[in-house]
């Protein structure tokens, strides 16, 4: 059973780069799509973007300008980078599986929680 | 983008009850829609994919309906571990989108 586990630096300052790693395990990154999600406080859900082991991404266009999410297959892990972060980002973070590049996403990680302020 | 709407945005529900949740699209996403609960400080768990599937190890209390732009969550009848907040989530685009929520808490 395929588990992910999300891990970062809880806190970022304004205008700098927000780093976060999703291990996965139980299973290959090299199958499905891999994607990043994340939740303000009290707030909905909104999709970052996906990753496929091939390399191929796709971005939400309102973040597309500020996002970047890699993969290193060999260590299992998918990564996520954010630039000039504000406030705005301030949020719980998750990686999740999808089986296809237009799918549900099942399983998260538990999220970690990202907080930008200086 | 693809906008999602969700009716009620709270409910207020006794055990027994049967709820019904509304997820509407701001256009046709045939069936490419999908279900979500999440409990406070937990990660969504996925309970209804394309529109009616019921997931696995999900219960059969809860179900999902429609096609097009409006869908329905059941709970046919509420039990105490189903108190929480539900989403839906629409894969027909390239960009997916979820709903704003909808919380069922106790009446």
């Amino acid at each position: 059973q395929v588990k992910l586990q999300e891990s970062g630096p809880g806190l970022v300052k304004p205008s700098e780069t927000l780093s976060l790693t999703c291990t996965v395990s139980g299973g290959s990154i090299r199958s499905y799509y891999w994607s990043w999600i994340r939740q303000s406080p009290g707030k909905a859900l909104e999709w970052i973007g996906y990753i496929y082991y091939s390399a191929t991404t796709n971005y939400n266009p309102s973040l597309k300008s500020r996002v970047t999410i890699s993969l290193d297959t060999s260590k299992n892990q998918l990564f996520l980078n954010l630039t000039s972060v504000t406030a705005a980002d301030t949020a719980v973070y998750y990686c999740a599986k999808n089986r296809n590049y237009l799918d549900w996403f099942d399983p998260w990680g538990p999220g970690t929680l990202v907080t930008v302020s200086s | 983008d693809i906008q999602m709407t969700q009716s009620p945005s709270t409910l207020s529900a006794s055990v027994g009850d049967r709820v019904t949740i509304t997820c509407r699209a701001s256009q046709s996403i045939s069936s490419w829609l999908a279900w979500y609960q999440q409990k406070a400080g937990k990660a969504p768990k996925v309970l209804i994919y394309k529109a009616s599937s019921l997931h696995s190890g999900v219960p059969s209390r809860f179900s999902g309906s429609g096609s097009g732009t409006e869908f329905t969550l059941t709970i046919s009848s509420l039990q105490p571990d189903d108190f929480a907040t539900y989403y839906c989530q629409q894969y027909n685009s390239y960009s997916p989108t979820f709903g704003p929520g909808t919380k069922v808490d106790m009446k």
